[in-house]
């Protein structure tokens, strides 16, 4: 069992649907991360979080430690959303007590239609 | 400030022969990361480095993996006879460490595609 799941795999919207995408986790973490991954490769940072609740724009990302569960949100979403967003942790520390290497979900393919 | 370079893009290799790709990070950034990454997956940590010191191997590293980072600036990977399980795309990401705080986010590189014929 991955460490790392996330739902859904794939999820289609309309432009201007709000979208949730939910990241659960088995162990105990340092940080949850959220990033982008457009065609091509290219991954980008989107949140990194610890506790509560972070807003950037039109993303929202959320965590509950106790539950082990966090959850992306997008709203008023525009094709130009339409990318992989893939859920990560940094599961422990360093000797520098640092989050350092991650784990990762698989990914959620969104496409947002116009 | 460019962000973290991978070269080259993609490579096509043939089974047996060895294969080279360098990554430049983000030129304040002490830590450097390697991830390797199959198609429909998330991504997976190979290595870390600190400045020049490489701190933690994974066990998907076998014997035929090595990356080094000579100076603490740039870093390479090198993979010998290749095989077609190898083929993947190869992410090299980087950061501020040790640190507790937002600095330590990982910026990555668009990789390199590495295919095995």
């Amino acid at each position: 069992k991955n460490e790392v799941e996330q739902s859904p795999q794939n999820l289609t919207a309309q432009e201007g649907e709000f979208i949730t995408i939910n990241c659960s986790y088995s162990v105990g973490i340092s940080a949850l991360h959220w990033l982008q991954q457009h065609p091509g490769g290219g991954i980008v940072s989107l949140f990194m979080l610890s506790s509560g609740k972070k807003k950037h724009g039109r993303l929202i990302a959320t965590i509950n430690i106790q539950e082990k569960h966090s959850s992306l949100h997008i709203t008023a979403s525009h094709p130009r959303d339409s990318a992989v967003y893939i859920c990560a942790v940094s599961v422990g520390q360093d000797s520098g007590g640092s989050n350092y290497k991650l784990t990762f979900g698989k990914g959620t393919l969104l496409t947002v239609n116009p | 400030d460019t962000g973290v370079s991978q070269n080259p893009r993609h490579k096509i290799t043939k089974r047996g022969q060895n294969v080279t790709f360098r990554c430049d990070p983000i030129s304040e950034h002490n830590r450097l990361y390697w991830y390797r990454q199959t198609l429909g997956q998330g991504p997976e940590f190979l290595t870390y480095f600190q400045n020049e010191a490489q701190l933690e191997k994974s066990r998907l590293l076998s014997d035929r993996f090595s990356a080094e980072r000579p100076k603490g600036s740039f870093s390479t990977l090198e993979i010998q006879r290749t095989e077609q399980g190898d083929s993947a795309m190869y992410l090299c990401a980087s950061s501020f460490g040790p640190t507790w705080d937002s600095k330590n986010i990982q910026y990555f590189g668009a990789g390199t595609r590495l295919s095995v014929l």
